[in-house]
């Protein structure tokens, strides 16, 4: 039972333009919501997250939007460049059910930025 | 050091062999975690330990796997008798307190054949 559901396995944009990456979630007690960037054999490196009292998170290109109502949020990259190019997790967990340890992921979403 | 680091980045092992996979966390990190990602999937949680004590190992997909922290700084992840189903990325993460964000060491990439 996929608690964390990013339902595009890929993605494509022209260099410049916006990207867009979505996540579902199911589980109502998640509060908290984190986006990681992966390369190859690299880690998991943390993006950007959203606690659950928010609706928007803004950090230099990278915004993220939350609807809690829809269990649903987003990832935009404006501009988009080339070295955004890598595979995206979105994540989340529950802090106030005490588990605020333990990340739920998503399968990812590689996003390719074309020059 | 200055991120989370992980030996052998690769491994290769035979069913039913013993394997043990080693990460050293972020000097000061007194939470560690253990993920695993299998092929097309986002990583799963393991076991996560405060300090010495594994604080939550509900992770775990059975007891051929174990894992230590015995001065609450390396931890090893330990697999028994493996199986061809084991492959996958092992990942281990550590951070300050358990409720601060996690960081991400490259991952022990194990092939069982």
């Amino acid at each position: 039972d996929q608690q964390v559901k990013q339902n595009s396995p890929s993605l494509s944009v022209q260099e410049g333009r916006i990207s867009i990456l979505n996540c579902d979630y199911t589980n109502s007690m998640f509060d908290y919501f984190l986006w990681y960037k992966k390369y190859p054999a690299e880690g998991p490196t943390f993006l950007i997250s959203i606690s659950s009292i928010k609706d928007k998170n803004e950090d230099g290109r990278f915004t993220v939007f939350l609807n809690k109502s829809a269990k649903h949020l987003s990832l935009h990259i404006v501009p988009s460049q080339p070295g955004d190019s890598a595979v995206y997790f979105c994540a989340a967990y529950s802090g106030s059910g005490g588990s605020n340890y333990k990340l739920t992921f998503g399968k990812g979403t590689l996003l390719t930025v074309n020059p | 050091g200055a991120g989370v680091s992980q030996t052998p980045s690769n491994k290769v092992t035979e069913k039913g062999k013993y394997v043990e996979l080693r990460c050293d966390p972020i000097s000061g990190h007194t939470a560690l975690y253990w993920y695993r990602q299998s092929l097309g999937q986002g990583p799963e949680f393991l076991i996560y330990f405060q300090g010495t004590g594994a604080a939550d190992d509900s992770g775990l997909p059975n007891d051929r796997f174990f894992a230590v922290r015995p001065e609450g700084s390396v931890s090893t992840l330990k697999i028994q008798r493996t199986e061809r189903g084991d492959s996958a990325v092992y990942l281990c993460a550590s951070s300050l307190v358990s409720d601060s964000l996690p960081y991400f060491g490259p991952g022990t990439r194990l092939t069982v054949t």
